[in-house]
């Protein structure tokens, strides 16, 4: 089981804003960071460092965090950001990376 | 540019041995850690461990610790991933990965292999 909690899917309208979170005892003290991955492709990093985005992606995506939960928002979903949604950090010892589980996106 | 190239699918039977590769290029290979996670079937993702090219220091996830061996060769800039024993459940894809620069244990990484597929079955 990891150590980061997310919900298994979430949906969206079309031009919608949604939020995907992410829980754990570890965002307390350690930064947290979000991954884009579409079938058969590897992740992208879209998040780091719980709110800073890496050259080239769009800015409808930010990062906030308060207390143990995480949250990634797509303001304005595209069709395009159809795809798995992964936050990751360290776990609570800091000794060792986690992975939560997952966030199914889609977008109606 | 930063590249990480993994090595090609393969597929194996149980109890074979195997060793996968993630050469990097585009920046200093030796200064920068280099992790590896498991993509099992429909499934999300698991960190593995992590490896400095610099001296070959290694941290595994007790999930992983003992299951698989880390190592690399810098005068061909290149990490592999090797298991002596491949079980069926170790059928997954498995990326390597790093974040440069970053002079530290990193938790997030901003650069991707494309994946290795591998598949043990009988």
């Amino acid at each position: 089981s990891s150590e980061l909690t997310q919900d298994p899917a979430v949906s969206v309208a079309l031009g919608q804003s949604v939020r995907i979170t992410c829980q754990g005892d570890s965002l307390r003290t350690h930064y947290v960071a979000w991954y884009q991955q579409k079938p058969g492709q590897a992740p992208l990093l879209v998040i780091y460092e719980k709110r800073n985005r890496p050259s080239g992606i769009p800015d409808r995506f930010s990062g906030s965090s308060s207390g143990n939960t995480a949250s990634l928002t797509i303001t304005g979903a595209q069709a395009e950001d159809e795809a798995d949604y992964y936050c990751n950090s360290r776990d609570t010892s800091g000794n060792y990376v986690v992975f939560g589980g997952g966030t199914k996106l889609t977008v109606l | 540019e930063v590249q990480l190239v993994q090595s090609g699918a393969e597929v194996k039977k149980p109890g074979e041995s195997l060793k996968i590769s993630c050469k990097g290029s585009g920046y200093s290979f030796t200064n920068y850690w280099i992790g590896w996670v498991r993509q099992m079937p429909g499934k999300g993702l698991e960190w593995m461990g992590i490896i400095y090219p610099g001296d070959s220091s290694t941290r595994y996830s007790p999930s992983f610790q003992g299951q698989v061996t880390f190592s690399v060769d810098e005068s061909i800039t290149t990490a592999y991933l090797q298991w002596n024993s491949l079980k069926a459940s170790d059928s997954a894809m498995y990326y390597c990965a790093t974040r440069t620069p970053y002079y530290g244990f990193p938790e997030y990484y901003d650069y991707w292999g494309q994946g290795t597929l591998v598949t043990v079955s009988s």
